[in-house]
């Protein structure tokens, strides 16, 4: 089973500022990654598939990279409406056993 | 506009079954796999279960394969999560996902989840 961590637990960010969340495959992914958003009370949202490509609706503040093991995702100006907790989840595997990391959440500093 | 309405969660017993309903609109559905996640209380997501848009083939982590069958009826839009032999770390809201694809990938649209509490 492929493990995703995800660093740090907790990123405190100021309105404005730049945000940088890490994600780590234990294996080798290629570029089989998918990033989420949820916020309080609500359901995840799709931000980035195939590691870096921008689902349908999301702004362009909102970017992914990496292969392999590493992977980031960069929100490079943070709005009040970005703090919430993000996940990335991995999709390489045949058969199946899709993982997610455990999450970042993004507060207010 | 695609939508998934969830329904069916409730509070049972350990021991005891349950069956979730997903009700689909605004794509073709059995084009598409359709998922499960879960998340349980204050934790993070875990994937449950995986159909394809036929309805053939069907994917299970681990944690839940024996106990619980997915399912689906693509004449009616909807899939299905029959629950077995439910635990107390079951518990979790229960989201209905569907995959961009007839396989499974990643989630490109969420329902807003049913809650399943296990507990006597």
């Amino acid at each position: 089973e492929i493990v995703m961590t995800q660093s740090p637990a907790t990123l405190s960010v100021s309105p404005g500022e730049r945000a940088t969340l890490s994600c780590r495959a234990s294996q080798s992914v290629s570029g089989n990654v998918a990033w989420y958003q949820q916020k309080p009370g609500q359901a995840p949202r799709l931000l980035i598939n195939g590691a870096s490509t921008r689902a349908t609706g999301i702004p362009a503040r909102f970017s992914g990279s990496g292969s392999g093991t590493e992977f980031t995702l960069t929100i490079s100006s943070l709005q009040s409406e970005d703090f919430a907790v993000y996940y990335c989840q991995e999709y390489s595997n045949w058969p199946p056993l899709l993982t997610f990391g455990g999450g970042t959440k993004v507060e207010i500093k | 506009e695609v939508q998934l309405l969830e329904s069916g969660g409730g509070l049972v017993q350990p021991g005891g079954s349950l069956r979730l309903s997903c009700a689909a609109s605004g794509f073709p559905f059995s084009i598409y796999a359709m998922s499960w996640v879960r998340q349980a209380p204050g934790k993070g997501l875990e994937w449950v279960s995986t159909i394809s848009g036929s309805g053939i083939r069907t994917y299970y982590a681990d944690s839940v394969k024996g106990r619980f069958t997915i399912s689906r009826d693509n004449s009616k839009n909807t899939v299905f999560l029959q629950m077995n032999t439910l635990r107390a770390e079951d518990t979790a809201v229960y989201y209905c996902a569907k995959d961009p694809g007839s396989t499974p990938y990643y989630f490109d649209f969420w329902g807003q989840g049913t809650l399943v509490t296990v507990s006597s």
